[in-house]
């Protein structure tokens, strides 16, 4: 079975601070994601890697840093936490193949920004 | 521009059928996914359907897709209370690997 691990569930953080979430994925899978969830907005993209120390913005990426500096670890930054970062966060890893993208994804972490 | 837009909400007795609906506007999709996330959980991939096809089944889940209407729907067999959950549609486009998801619906069973 697939695995992708979140650092944290919940987080609680106070606004201009920096934020690390942490993801992890033991299947070797290239492609890894970061999510944010909004009640009726769905999954909005902020950052795409796919490969070691490789990145794409996303949707929404202002306000985020990505790290990726081992294949099975992809690290999403706030710099500076606002109140408008208070979201649910998910990580997703995984393949794509004959253009079908198969993603399996983290429990989510809630993070609360005061 | 890309959407995928669904229903919010959509309670079913426990054994009816539940059907949940997805609409979408970009008609170069590749493959539309069905994902479905229990209370607290992250998304589980349930069942995907490539563009070129009309359905697939697969155990309880059915999966229509009218690309004419550009229309996708997930019809639950004997819906259980374990099946209460968001379930979120997404298309890909072309070779993107950027998938577009809609707002999820909510199902709830009751017994």
């Amino acid at each position: 079975d697939v695995k992708v691990t979140q650092s944290s569930r919940y987080l609680v953080k106070r606004t201009g601070e920096k934020v690390f979430l942490e993801c992890v994925q033991d299947m070797d899978h290239e492609n890894m994601f970061w999510y944010r969830q909004d009640p009726g907005l769905g999954l909005r993209l902020i950052y795409f890697s796919y490969d070691v120390k490789m990145k794409e913005k996303g949707d929404i990426p202002e306000g985020y840093s990505v790290s990726r500096e081992k294949k099975e670890r992809f690290s999403l930054i706030l710099e500076s936490a606002s109140t408008n970062q208070t979201s649910m966060y998910l990580c997703a890893s995984g393949t794509s193949g004959d253009q079908l993208w198969t993603q399996y994804f983290g429990p989510g972490t809630r993070l609360l920004v005061l | 521009g890309e959407d995928v837009e669904q229903s919010l909400f959509l309670s079913v007795r426990e054994g009816d059928s539940s059907v949940i609906n997805c609409t979408y506007t970009d008609s170069s999709s590749t493959y539309l996914y069905w994902y479905k996330q229990e209370p607290g959980a992250g998304l589980q991939l349930l069942t995907y359907i490539f563009s070129n096809m009309d359905m697939k089944q697969d155990q309880r889940l059915t999966v229509l897709l009218n690309k004419k209407d550009k229309h996708l729907s997930l019809r639950i067999a004997d819906t259980q209370t374990g099946d209460s959950a968001i379930y979120f549609c997404a298309e890909s486009i072309g070779s993107s690997y950027k998938l577009i998801f809609g707002s999820g619906t909510r199902l709830l069973v009751r017994p």
